[in-house]
């Protein structure tokens, strides 16, 4: 079954620090993977998309399909990236998503 | 409000009610979602429609009801729920069920007591 995982329900680092918000999947096909953020009051929008390569707010992602991971990465934190972060995956080319359980993301000051 | 919006953004009703959920998009998309956001659980799909037919219902209990009259509006009838039911319930809209760039409406905060 396709799963999506995220180890770390809470990740707090100071600003200017990189930052790293583990993804791991299982699926044995091709899927795609997202990632989704919640910024507070705010709706779930897209991050980014592996598809893309793209890099959003100095947000990356890269897709290691050896490690089925796709953790999200930033040099360098800033305050307002603090958010609640999810990971998804889409598979069979299909529009419905599959998250994973969110990782909040604190950055101090 | 272009984008999703959804409606009410909150909502208290008892087990025997009967309530809706509505969510409309401006976006010209020809799919439609339904997601359940409960804690510490994550997000989980509950209803697929593509063009107003429903391609995708995820072991939703009846209690559950859906309804897309038309491909800019989604219901969901809500009737004898149950407390474990209260949850982020969450519209999404896609261009079509393969496009997979979803946006999502702000959610409606529902609690059954």
């Amino acid at each position: 079954a396709q799963r999506v995982t995220q180890p770390e329900k809470l990740l707090s680092v100071f600003k200017g620090a990189p930052v790293e918000l583990k993804c791991n999947y299982s699926y044995s096909g091709s899927p795609e993977l997202f990632w989704y953020v919640q910024y507070s009051r705010q709706r779930l929008q897209l991050l980014l998309r592996h598809i893309s390569r793209e890099s959003i707010k100095g947000f990356t992602a890269d897709l290691n399909k050896g490690e089925t991971s796709f953790h999200l990465k930033k040099p360098f934190a800033q305050e307002e990236d603090s958010a609640m972060y999810y990971c998804a995956l889409s598979y069979n080319q299909g529009g419905k998503l599959i998250f994973g359980q969110g990782t909040e993301l604190s950055v101090k000051p | 409000e272009t984008g999703v919006t959804q409606t009410p953004r909150h909502l208290v009703m008892g087990m025997t009610n009967k309530k809706s959920l509505k969510c409309e998009q401006h976006l010209g998309h020809n799919a439609m979602y339904w997601y359940k956001q409960s804690a510490k659980k994550p997000l989980e799909l509950m209803f697929v429609y593509s063009l107003e037919e429903r391609v995708e219902n995820n072991s939703v209990p009846s209690r559950f009801s859906p309804e897309c009259p038309n491909s800019s509006h989604l219901f969901l009838h809500l009737h004898t729920l149950q407390p474990e039911d209260s949850a982020l319930y969450l519209c999404a809209s896609s261009q079509d069920q393969y496009g997979t760039r979803a946006f999502f409406g702000q959610g409606t905060r529902l609690t059954v007591v």
